[in-house]
């Protein structure tokens, strides 16, 4: 079967860095996506990882790892706008999305 | 610069009334998709379209119909709505499979069975 594993929810403090774990088992891989989700709306696009290594977009970095079955989501100078949950999709050998449950970020101030 | 609409935004339902949820997106993309999303689960796939007049079955299509008539428009249907298909129900939209398009959201139909 197909599986990706997050975890349910994270609390961090503001300023501060967080790192979102992201495992998967999927039938083929053509690439894995990061999407951010407030609380009642939209998921929107964050990131995409096809090859190993990190990609860097502002204060949001995502790396992956292929060979391992992992990426990482990494957010720096945590600001409160970024209480969201975090939802890791991995693109199969039929090119469908498959989504993990999603990680809720909490931010303290 | 609209994206993707869906309408309605909420509704509520008897069981086994029949019902028809609207999605629209202007940025002339082919492939349309219908997801479910519930607590504690990752959204899941119920019909998706890779152009008009095209449908294909996801991961949970049974009790919902879809169409593709039209290019900017996929419309899914639940034609005998129980509880168990209360949920909260996007309509995305990408340029391609793959190649790292990301699909494109609209702003979710709440919708609850009684």
């Amino acid at each position: 079967g197909q599986n990706i594993d997050q975890p349910t929810e994270m609390t961090a403090t503001e300023g501060a860095i967080v790192q979102i774990n992201c495992t998967y088992q999927t039938s083929g891989f053509n690439g894995l996506f990061w999407y951010q989700q407030h609380a009642g709306e939209a998921p929107t696009f964050l990131s995409y990882n096809v090859l190993d290594g990190l990609e860097e977009k502002g204060r949001f970095s995502s790396f992956l790892s292929r060979s391992k079955g992992y990426s990482y989501l990494l957010l720096k100078e945590l600001q409160m706008k970024d209480s969201a949950s975090y939802l890791c999709a991995v693109v199969d050998s039929n090119y469908q999305l498959i989504w993990g449950a999603g990680t809720k970020l909490i931010i303290k101030p | 610069n609209a994206g993707v609409t869906q309408t309605p935004k909420f509704r509520v339902l008897k069981t086994g009334q029949s019902m028809t949820l609207l999605c629209a997106q202007d940025m002339n993309h082919e492939y349309m998709y219908w997801y479910r999303q519930d607590p504690g689960m990752g959204l899941r796939l119920i019909h998706y379209s890779v152009g008009e007049g095209t449908t294909a079955k996801g991961e949970v299509p049974d009790g919902y119909n879809v169409s593709r008539l039209k290019k900017q428009n996929f419309l899914l249907g639940l034609e005998s709505a129980a509880p168990s298909q209360t949920s909260v129900y996007f309509c995305a939209s990408s340029y391609s499979l793959g190649e790292g398009q990301p699909q494109h959201f609209g702003d979710g139909t709440r919708l609850s069975i009684l």
